[in-house]
């Protein structure tokens, strides 16, 4: 059964750090993992999605990174902002999503 | 872009009452539609894979006789939540799949509070 991680929880940074969210994966055998934004109380938007046969993807600020056989994912964004304090998840694709529990971004203005 | 809509975004209803919660794709076809649980703080957990025109296919754990899933269009899925009881008290979000199974869109979830 894929299970995954993110770390850490929670992340405290103020404006225009950089933002490191790492995100594990048990079975490497996915099709593609997805990172997600979810502001409180709403549903989830797509950042970016990597296919497994891709190392990274890059969407304006956002950068993830994926390391299939490590069972790793890393989602930077540069250049903080506070809009960009939601909470993150990352979802391995591998016949069904699998989610991590988040990591809760604060950006301090 | 392609939508997908739930509602109702909040419900409240009373213990022993059903609720039904839509999720509709508003401008693609989706034959495979998903629904999620999510508790505060937690990972969202799937329930049920929903085919259009066939029974829903539910994860381990999860009581079909409670969570009724109907997806009788290609641009409709209903989940109902039979005599609801507070611990069923949750954010529930939908997801559908367009085409070929590349892309998949989600809403924007609905809170339930059983009381």
């Amino acid at each position: 059964k894929q299970e995954v991680t993110q770390i850490p929880a929670a992340l405290s940074v103020p404006e225009g750090e950089n933002l490191v969210l790492n995100c594990s994966f048990t079975d490497s055998a996915i099709y593609n993992l997805q990172w997600f934004r979810q502001d409180p109380g709403k549903g989830l938007t797509s950042l970016l999605l990597i296919q497994s046969s891709q190392r990274e993807q890059t969407s304006g600020r956002l950068n993830a990174s994926l390391d299939k056989s490590s069972g790793r994912s890393t989602l930077y964004i540069a250049a903080s902002q506070p809009g960009d304090s939601a909470t993150y998840l990352c979802a391995v694709d591998d016949y069904k999503l699998s989610f991590g529990a988040g990591t809760t971004v604060t950006v301090r203005a | 872009g392609a939508v997908v809509s739930q509602h109702p975004s909040r419900v409240i209803c009373k213990s022993g009452t059903s609720v039904k919660i839509e999720c509709r794709s508003l401008d693609f076809q989706a034959t495979t539609m998903f629904w999620y649980r999510q508790f505060p703080k937690k990972s969202l957990m799937l329930m049920a894979t929903s085919n259009e025109g066939s029974k829903a296919t539910y994860e381990q754990g999860v009581e079909k006789d409670k969570f009724l899933i109907n997806h009788a269009s290609l641009t409709l899925s209903t989940l109902t939540v039979t005599s609801a009881h507070p611990e069923d008290s949750s954010f529930y979000i939908c997801s559908a799949m367009e085409g070929t199974g590349n892309t998949i869109y989600f809403g924007e979830g609905s809170w339930l509070t059983v009381v």
